[in-house]
């Protein structure tokens, strides 16, 4: 079946720093990849996303390249803000519509 | 903008209560989702739906029911909360785009107890 693997957190910054978190995936097909951020005491926002391969999807700063060959999806941004600070979610779509998500990475931003 | 809203933010029960989460989208999506999300765990799909009077099991559905009788309101039943079942739940609808775009749009979540 489909799994999304992520590293865990949290991850720890300080202000301006250059971000990486790391998204694998398994799944059959050619599904599309996302990445869903989710600040403190509120749902899950889409960040990004990618429907194929070579894909970038960018937002807000953030960026991510649909990797096929590595299944990889990994998430980047050039210099962190403490407004950063979140739970960031990567994600594969799989049959029926639904959502394969990773089991979440912390970041913490500090001035 | 796409609005999904959950009846309660907090939510304490006790244990075998029934009860009830709601959840309404106002962007006629034919496509609504529940999750649970745990620490550690990450989300995980309770129950979906399609389309009105439609449900389809996800990948934990045990001691969970749903209902969908109008298109804009999904409700998740707890038919009797145990404690482990406390947990933050999330509701979603899903923009039906073109093949393989399968954004979908959450509500601000229920964190429920049960004692």
């Amino acid at each position: 079946g489909n799994s999304v693997t992520q590293m865990e957190g949290p991850v720890t910054l300080s202000e301006e720093a250059f971000l990486t978190i790391n998204c694998t995936y398994t799944a059959t097909g050619y599904p599309s990849l996302f990445w869903y951020v989710q600040y403190p005491g509120e749902g899950l926002q889409l960040l990004l996303k990618a429907t194929k391969a070579d894909d970038k999807g960018s937002n807000k700063g953030f960026e991510a390249t649909y990797r096929k060959e590595t299944t990889s999806f990994h998430l980047e941004k050039g210099s962190v803000q403490v407004s950063d600070s979140a739970v960031y979610f990567c994600a594969l779509s799989g049959g029926y519509s639904t959502l394969t998500f990773g089991k979440g990475t912390m970041l913490l931003v500090s001035p | 903008d796409v609005k999904v809203t959950q009846s309660s933010r907090y939510l304490v029960k006790r244990t075998g209560e029934k009860v009830f989460l709601e959840c309404v989208q106002d962007m006629d999506h034919e496509n609504m989702f529940w999750y649970r999300q745990d620490p550690g765990l990450g989300l995980r799909l309770i129950y979906f739906s399609y389309d009105v009077k439609m449900k389809e099991k996800g990948d934990i559905p045990e001691g969970y029911s749903v209902s969908r009788e109008k298109k804009e309101r999904f409700s998740l039943i707890l038919e009797s909360a145990s404690t482990n079942q406390t947990s933050m739940y999330l509701c979603a609808s899903r923009t039906t785009g073109e093949p393989g775009f399968n954004e979908q749009y959450f509500g601000p979540g229920t964190r429920l107890t049960v004692t």
